[in-house]
């Protein structure tokens, strides 16, 4: 049973539009959530995350939006750049095991200039 | 900072050999490592959690026997697939934690194993 969803294996954007990554978890013990970008080859690296207290994280470019009710967060990437292309992994964890992560299966992000 | 290696990235091996997978902090003591596994468009799915000087905690599903860990050091924990068997190839990832928060977990960058 797969916790934490991406439901959404691969998307692709113009240079310069906004990508938006999506992500679903069913687990309302989850109170904290992060992004992870990898490219391949590499581990994933942490790119930015959310506290279930908040709705909303900004971090330059990249913002991430929780709407707890429906169990949803989504990444939004503005503007998007061709750098950007990787996978994209949404991971949650919660309060009692504060170091556990459950990943989603990611969404490949394609960047055309 | 906050660098973690992985040795080796890509392993070729016989069925019913072991194999090693070390997993090292370069630049900082992690007193807790992880160690994951994912399949070709799947999730990293936790395996194992490693804390140095004690017997690690696996998952449930995971076969104690068969994937030993040991994490002997600050900086090093291993790996080690027993008796490996074509359906244990796989990509395994390791994470070291430098605190207590979720964020603070630096992943190495995985190593590809092929059992034939």
């Amino acid at each position: 049973d797969q916790q934490v969803k991406q439901n959404s294996p691969s998307l692709s954007v113009q240079e310069g539009r906004i990508s938006i990554l999506n992500c679903d978890y069913t687990n309302s013990m989850f109170d904290y959530f992060l992004w992870y970008k990898k490219y391949p080859a590499e581990g994933p690296t942490f790119l930015i995350s959310i506290s279930s207290i908040k709705d909303k994280n900004e971090d330059g470019r990249f913002t991430v939006f929780l709407n707890k009710s429906a169990k949803h967060l989504s990444l939004h990437i503005v503007p998007s750049q061709p750098g950007d292309s990787a996978v994209y992994f949404c991971a949650a964890s919660a309060m009692s095991s504060a170091r556990q992560l459950t990943f989603g299966s990611g969404t490949q992000l394609t960047v055309l200039p | 900072g906050a660098v973690v290696s992985q040795h080796p990235s890509w392993v070729i091996c016989k069925s019913g050999t072991s194999v090693k997978i070390e997993c090292r902090s370069l630049d900082f003591q992690a007193t807790t490592m992880f160690w994951y596994r994912q399949f070709p468009k799947q999730s990293l799915m936790l395996m194992a959690t490693s804390n140095e000087g004690s017997k690690a905690t696996y998952e449930q599903g995971v076969e104690k026997d068969k994937f030993l860990i040991n994490h002997a050091s600050l900086t090093l924990s291993t790996l080690t697939v027993t008796s490996a068997h074509p359906e244990d190839s796989s990509f395994y990832i390791c994470s070291a934690s430098t605190g207590t928060a979720a964020y603070e977990q630096y992943f190495g960058p995985g190593t590809r194993l092929t059992v034939t």
